[in-house]
C-alpha cells in the first residue's frame, strides 16, 4: 500500500541555518503531495503542496519538489527562524475505495531553532 | 473565518465516562474526519465521512462512534472512556472534489482519561 517515510527528528539548527527534512514516499498512480505544519499548541496547516511530478511547492520560504524518479519530496528553507520551530509532517493524498479521499501521513519531524 | 472549530479544547475524564467532541465547519465541506495524535504515532486516522448521513471507520476506530447528520457538523463520541484513550484529538475536513486533498484543521481537542 501507499506510505510516507520521513526523517526521524529532533533537528536542532540555530537560526539563519539552512534546513532539509527528507521525505520519501510509495504509491501507486499519482497522488499529490504536501506538507503540514503544526505550531506549539496548534493544530495542523497546510504548509504547501504539490499535484504532479517536478511541481514546486513553496511558501514562506520553504520549497519542497515533487520527484517521480526517487519518489521523494523533501523540504527545504535557506535561513530558518525561531519563528519555524514546530513539527512538519508529509504527507500524500490517497483515492481509497469507493472514492473517498484519505491522506498518508509520514510520522512527523520536530525542529528547534535556537537563536 | 471560523473554518474548523472543536470544542472542548481540554477535558478530563474518569474511566468508564461518556463524552462527545464536536466539531463543526462553515467552509461547505463534504468531507470530515477525526484524527488522534499520540507521540511517536504521529497521525491516526479514527473515522471519516464523505457526506450527511455517510460515515466510515479509519484506521483506530475501536472505542469511538460518529455520525454525519449535516454537512456542518461531526460529533466523535467516546462510549466507554479508558486512559489508552488520552489523546490530542483533532477533527478535519476538506472539499471532496477538486482531487488535492488539502485537510483543514481545528486546533484540537486534549483529552485525559484518569
Amino acid at each position: 500500500g501507499n506510505s510516507v517515510t520521513q526523517m526521524e527528528g529532533p533537528v536542532t539548527l540555530s537560526e539563519e541555518a539552512f534546513l532539509t527534512i527528507n521525505c520519501t514516499y510509495t504509491a501507486t498512480g499519482y497522488p499529490s503531495l504536501f506538507w503540514y505544519v503544526q505550531y506549539p499548541g496548534e493544530g495542523l496547516q497546510l504548509l504547501l503542496k504539490a499535484t504532479k511530478a517536478d511541481d514546486k511547492g513553496s511558501n514562506k520560504g520553504f520549497e519542497a519538489t515533487y520527484r517521480k524518479e526517487t519518489t521523494s519530496f523533501h523540504l527545504e528553507k535557506g535561513s530558518v527562524q525561531v519563528s519555524d520551530s514546530a513539527v512538519y509532517f508529509c504527507a500524500l493524498s490517497d483515492w481509497g475505495a469507493g472514492n473517498n479521499r484519505k491522506l498518508i501521513w509520514g510520522l512527523g519531524t520536530s525542529l528547534a531553532v535556537n537563536p | 473565518n471560523a473554518g474548523v472549530t472543536q470544542t472542548p479544547k481540554f477535558q478530563v475524564l474518569k474511566t468508564g465516562q461518556s463524552m462527545t467532541l464536536q466539531c463543526a465547519q462553515d467552509m461547505n465541506h463534504e468531507y470530515m474526519s477525526w484524527y488522534r495524535q499520540d507521540p511517536g504515532m504521529g497521525l491516526r486516522l479514527i473515522h471519516y465521512s464523505v457526506g450527511a448521513g455517510i460515515t466510515d471507520q479509519g484506521e483506530v476506530p475501536n472505542g469511538y462512534n460518529v455520525s454525519r447528520s449535516t454537512t456542518e457538523d461531526f460529533p466523535l463520541r467516546l462510549l466507554s472512556a479508558a486512559p489508552s484513550q488520552t489523546s490530542v484529538y483533532f477533527c478535519a475536513s476538506s472539499s471532496r472534489t477538486g482531487g488535492t486533498g488539502e485537510l483543514f484543521f481545528g486546533e484540537g481537542s486534549r483529552l485525559t482519561v484518569l
